[in-house]
């Protein structure tokens, strides 16, 4: 069964400085992956996904992920955080069910952003 | 108004009793998703339908009951509500395989006393 870990619970950094959020997936096959954002109160909305191609995938709101088959990892990134971004982010991979990609989701990062 | 909502926002029920969380989407997307979200698991799939009077269950379906007679609604009922089933609730939807157009709504915050 497909699986994801995302090893930090929480991250704090300073706004203006770098970030990266960690995913480690679990999946038999080709994976599918996604990273979500959930701002407090909301629902989840989708940030990027790779399905194939560039391992390098660019997003909304200037975050990018990689994705590393040989790490089984898809690390998000964003070169300066702005304190809107504090939420929680959720790192998904997709399993082939029922002719769609069912995603499962990880435990989630929340952010903190510090002025 | 466009989009996926559902309803109620907010529910207090009480334990035994039977209650009813309400999706509905406008796109007529053929996939819809029910999940729970739980503080240290974060979001579980209940159960998913890739079309009208097609469903089947996910990682935690015990205790909940969906139906699919329009593409546009996905209720999802709890039979007899107990306290294990406090949760925010969150449907979803997709239109293909692609996941391209896999859209949340806002949830509904169930607490069962």
């Amino acid at each position: 069964a497909q699986s994801v870990t995302q090893p930090d619970i929480h991250i704090t950094v300073s706004e203006g400085a770098s970030l990266e959020l960690r995913c480690n997936y679990s999946y038999g096959a080709t994976p599918y992956l996604f990273w979500y954002v959930q701002s407090p109160g909301q629902g989840l909305q989708l940030l990027l996904k790779y399905f194939s191609g560039d391992t390098l995938v660019q997003g909304i709101k200037g975050f990018e992920a990689e994705f590393k088959r040989s790490q089984s990892s898809f690390n998000l990134r964003k070169p300066s955080v702005h304190w809107s971004d504090a939420a929680e982010y959720f790192c998904a991979v997709g399993a082939f069910r029922r002719g769609s990609y069912i995603p499962t989701f990880g435990r989630g990062t929340s952010l903190i952003v510090h002025p | 108004d466009a989009g996926i909502t559902q309803s109620p926002r907010y529910k207090i029920t009480e334990t035994g009793r039977q209650v009813t969380l309400m999706c509905h989407q406008t796109w007529s997307h053929s996939y819809m998703f029910w999940y729970r979200q739980d503080l240290g698991h974060g979001l579980r799939l209940i159960y998913y339908s890739a079309a009208a009077d097609i469903t089947d269950k996910g990682e935690v379906p015990d205790g909940y009951v969906v139906s699919r007679s329009k593409t546009e609604n996905f209720p999802l009922t709890l039979e007899s509500a107990t306290r294990s089933q406090t949760s925010v609730y969150f449907c979803a939807s997709t239109q293909d395989r692609s996941q391209l157009g896999y859209t949340f709504g806002s949830g509904t915050r169930l607490t069962v006393v």
